[in-house]
């Protein structure tokens, strides 16, 4: 069992609507979670961060916890051609010096 | 207020050889974290630096090796390069002392192996 899985995609998603990216965790110490987007040939860009169950909200994009299931959700509200990238699901332990844990990434396309 | 920046952006060598990469952190960064990033997968952690010594170091062989200066900036040093190592390296900085020690990235060097 890999210690991050997303589904590579890719996933299209007609401009205007929800785009939903999903990314599962085994190690129930992780404690800090984040989104990162990457367009081709470039590096990750930090998109948000969660640390606490529920949802938080950041303009149009939407992180969800649930520590529980070992789940984490990134909800992209009226989708942008623009948003059309890779979104990498990263873990983390809350310790000092901490490495992070990437998935795959999850390929989106935004549909004009 | 600077970003984290990496040199060189690219990079061809061949078979054998070394190679040294170099990552400068974000302004109030104190660690630095290098990862690789093979074509369609997700970053893997090479090694972490904070003050001059390697913290915490992944599943890779000694051959990679690397070091941080007294200015926080940090060096990836590979040796005996294989067609394997072709690859994105990315540089993330971080700050002990902030919440979390969120990890921005700099722009990578990609280093393609003949």
């Amino acid at each position: 069992q890999k210690e991050v899985e997303q589904n590579s995609g890719p996933l299209s998603v007609p401009e205007g609507a929800i785009a939903s990216l999903n990314c599962t965790y085994s190690d129930r110490g992780s404690q800090s979670f984040f989104w990162y987007r990457q367009y081709s040939g470039k590096s990750p860009e930090l998109i948000m961060s969660i640390y606490s169950n529920g949802d938080k909200e950041d303009g149009r994009f939407t992180a969800q916890l649930n520590k529980a299931s070992q789940y984490v959700s990134l909800l992209i509200r009226d989708s942008q051609p623009s948003d059309s990238a890779t979104y990498l699901c990263a873990v983390k332990r809350l310790i000092p010096n901490e490495k992070l844990t990437f998935g795959t990434g999850t390929r989106l396309t935004i549909i004009p | 207020d600077a970003g984290v920046t990496q040199s060189p952006t690219h990079l061809i060598k061949t078979r054998g050889q070394q190679v040294t990469l170099r990552c400068s952190p974000k302004s109030g960064h104190d660690t630095v974290s290098w990862y690789q990033q093979a074509l369609g997968q997700g970053p893997q952690f090479i090694f972490q630096y904070y003050e001059e010594e390697e913290r915490q170091r992944g599943n890779f062989p000694d051959r990679f090796s690397g070091h941080q200066f007294p200015n926080y900036s940090s060096e990836l040093n590979v040796n005996a390069l294989l067609l394997g190592d072709s690859a994105l390296y990315l540089c993330a900085s971080s700050g002990v002392a902030e919440y979390q020690e969120t990890q921005y990235f700099g722009p990578g060097t990609r280093l393609l192996v003949l």
